[in-house]
């Protein structure tokens, strides 16, 4: 059984650039969510796809943007970087079923460390 | 705001002792709340987690309280190891699609 995988691990951007980030699934998990989590900081949820749509959206601008593609990989976008950005992103999947029978579990990768100069 | 508040903020325990996080939250929606691990430069990883209709769940030496009269829910780590040392964070979640994360203890078990 493949684990989540993300990529790049390390990249290191200058304000107002763009920057794509990538993560394949758990083999066998359909839903993605992305979490931005800041140094010494809790992960915060920015969005989650299943079966290629936005399924929740947390508290950030639409600079930040996803896709999901039909084999469930996803891309999360951020354009117009900003210092504030610079943060590990955690991709996470999961296999949703009827509540209360699915564990809810989510499988992380070890995700990208954005550096914004 | 946020929404899942969590103490301490670190915690020294020495090898053998019982290692305690506290964690407490506002909305009674949420109806599953995990405890996630985290090692240096990894990705959280599942340690255990609870729903609100029991008030204890016991996995090996890791024993979650939850009191929801109170809106309370801790980690007891008991004969904790040095091989424990990480940072645990609690989670909440309502809807499956978007958990609220604690602001992490970092856990340091002196042998």
């Amino acid at each position: 059984e493949t684990g989540v995988t993300q990529s790049p691990t390390h990249l290191i951007k200058t304000r107002g650039q763009q920057v794509t980030l990538r993560c394949s699934s758990q083999s066998g998990h359909n839903t993605v969510s992305w979490y931005q989590q800041a140094l010494g900081q809790g992960p915060q949820f920015i969005f989650q796809y299943y079966r290629e749509e936005e399924n929740g959206r947390g508290n950030f601008p639409p600079r930040f943007s996803g896709l999901q593609f039909p084999n469930y990989s996803s891309e999360l976008n951020v354009n117009a970087l900003e210092l504030d950005d610079s943060a590990l992103y955690l991709c996470a999947s999961s296999s949703p079923g009827r509540r209360g029978a699915n564990t809810g579990e989510l499988f992380f990768g070890e995700g990208s460390r954005l550096t914004v100069l | 705001q946020q929404q899942v508040k969590q103490s301490p903020q670190s915690l020294i325990v020495q090898k053998g002792g019982i290692s305690i996080i506290n964690c407490a939250y506002e909305n009674t929606a949420f109806d599953y709340f995990p405890w996630y691990q985290q090692f240096p430069g990894k990705g959280p990883a599942l340690l255990i987690a609870i729903r609100p209709d029991v008030s204890e769940k016991k996995e090996g030496r890791f024993t979650i309280s939850f009191n929801k009269s109170a809106k309370q829910f801790s980690l007891h780590i008991m004969d904790s190891q040095p091989g424990d040392s990480a940072t645990y964070f609690c989670a909440a979640d309502s809807t499956g699609n978007q958990f609220y994360f604690g602001t992490g203890t970092s856990l340091t078990v002196i042998p």
